[in-house]
């Protein structure tokens, strides 16, 4: 059954670094998406993408978040100066439509020390 | 309250007993999904209604949902101790959308051997 991946299953950076999450979405999905859950809270939405661009970004979603879909398979997430409050799980997801069921991954847990 | 708020935050039954969690919502949707999550890993979508759709089955999984109301409640029949995990709504909004999330807090469901 086709799945979502994401690498690193878990990262440890130093405050200040950059992290580049990846993701594999769904191969004939259209729609991709980050997500993060900080421990013990819901999960929250980040950024959808489509069509190659950003389509909605969230307020989270600051000028330290980029993200790419560098080419036909991967997207990846980019946090340029990390701060401690980034720690959390972050979660990738893909739609064959905009409207129907989203898949996600299981997740990279990223730890800002 | 937020979009997307679950009630009990945590439910503890046994084997074999039927499991409901509520959702109640505020904004106009255009469906809404329920996900499982195991501790600590990824979410794993269970079901999606839509607006226009009253009631849904899908094995032991049983959801409805009232937009007179906006709230929308799962149900889980003869449960198994592998059915132990949090469970979300999430709603997809009306409108012109690209799949963007909201989800709630969740229950945390206990389903005791």
């Amino acid at each position: 059954e086709p799945e979502v991946t994401q690498t690193p299953s878990h990262q440890v950076t130093q405050m200040g670094q950059e992290v580049i999450l990846r993701c594999v979405p769904i191969s004939n999905h259209l729609y991709f998406y980050w997500y993060r859950q900080i421990l013990g809270q819901k999960v929250e939405f980040l950024v959808s993408f489509y069509n190659n661009e950003i389509s909605e970004k969230s307020e989270i979603f600051d000028d330290q978040f980029s993200v790419e879909r560098p080419d036909g398979s991967n997207f990846t997430l980019k946090i340029r100066s990390t701060k401690l409050e980034d720690s959390a799980m972050y979660f990738c997801a893909s739609a064959r439509q905009g409207v129907t069921e989203a898949f996600f991954g299981q997740g990279t847990r990223l730890t800002v020390v | 309250s937020q979009q997307g708020e679950e009630d009990p935050q945590a439910l503890s039954i046994q084997e074999g007993e039927n499991a409901t969690m509520n959702c109640s919502y505020k904004t106009s949707i255009n469906n809404l999904q329920w996900y499982r999550q195991n501790s600590g890993r990824g979410l794993v979508h269970l079901i999606l209604i839509r607006s226009n759709e009253r009631e849904k089955h899908s094995g032991r999984l049983r959801v409805t949902l009232d937009t007179s109301k906006k709230s929308s409640s799962l149900l889980i029949t003869a449960s198994r101790a592998a059915d132990t995990a949090s469970y979300f709504c999430a709603t997809a909004p009306g409108g012109t959308s690209y799949g963007k999330l909201t989800f709630g807090q969740g229950t945390i469901l206990t389903v005791h051997p």
